[in-house]
């Protein structure tokens, strides 16, 4: 089965720019999630959604970051505009909710964005 | 809010001695689901185990840990450190009913690196 997907895996982009980062969950999974992940913050959470729909918006993050949930096998993280600041490595993750179980989360590989 | 704290920053061992890292939470779920995550160098995280019974010890791949309630504890151990063991570990807490909610609170990473 395939893994999650994440593309691109590099991303260079200047100040002010708007950049697109996708992800493709593991299929049947029915939660997905958006980390940007920093050396000093670890993995902070930016959006979660339970069945396409958006369960939690990353707080902070809401003024200039979107993740949007097209279908249940595809999902984009937009940033705009960008700044210095949000260099870090964006990782998507995706799991299957069922009861009792305590959902394991399936990371994609990540996109790494670098601001300039 | 729920909360993870974890043994800040990195960690040095000489292969071959015993490994600890804290984790402690604060959580107003009754039901805690503990869960450790481990990140190798440009590899994306990956669960390394997980548990919600208190006081029993769950283990894998030579890692052990058990959660306490008591004490709102979920300390990762093993016996013998390995250089392979070299990697980012994350705590991680959610609910065990995971039907009303399905993301996880990450701590921000212990370093672990071992020495030859």
């Amino acid at each position: 089965d395939a893994g999650v997907t994440q593309t691109p895996r590099h991303e260079v982009a200047e100040k002010g720019q708007t950049i697109i980062l996708k992800c493709e969950p593991v299929s049947g999974h029915n939660d997905l999630f958006w980390y940007r992940q920093t050396k000093i913050q670890g993995l902070e959470l930016l959006s979660y959604f339970r069945s396409k729909s958006l369960m939690e918006d990353g707080g902070a993050f809401k003024d200039r970051f979107k993740a949007e949930m097209l279908n249940s096998s595809f999902s984009t993280l937009k940033i705009q505009p960008t700044e210095p600041k949000d260099s870090a490595v964006y990782l998507c993750a995706s799991s299957l909710a069922r009861d009792n179980s305590g959902n394991t989360l399936y990371f994609g590989e990540g996109s790494r964005l670098i601001v300039v | 809010g729920d909360s993870v704290t974890q043994t800040e920053g990195l960690v040095t061992l000489t292969e071959g001695l015993p490994v600890m890292l804290n984790c402690t939470y604060q959580t107003i779920y009754s039901n805690p689901f503990l869960f450790w995550y481990v990140q190798h160098l440009n590899e994306s995280p990956r669960l390394l185990l997980k548990s919600f019974t208190d006081n029993k010890r769950t283990e894998h791949q030579g890692f052990h840990a058990t959660l306490h309630k008591s004490s709102s504890s979920f300390h990762l151990q093993k016996s013998s450190a390995q250089l392979s063991d070299s990697a980012l570990y994350y705590c991680a807490l959610s609910d065990r009913w995971t039907q009303v909610v399905g993301q996880l609170t990450f701590g921000r990473g212990t370093r672990l690196q071992v020495y030859a």
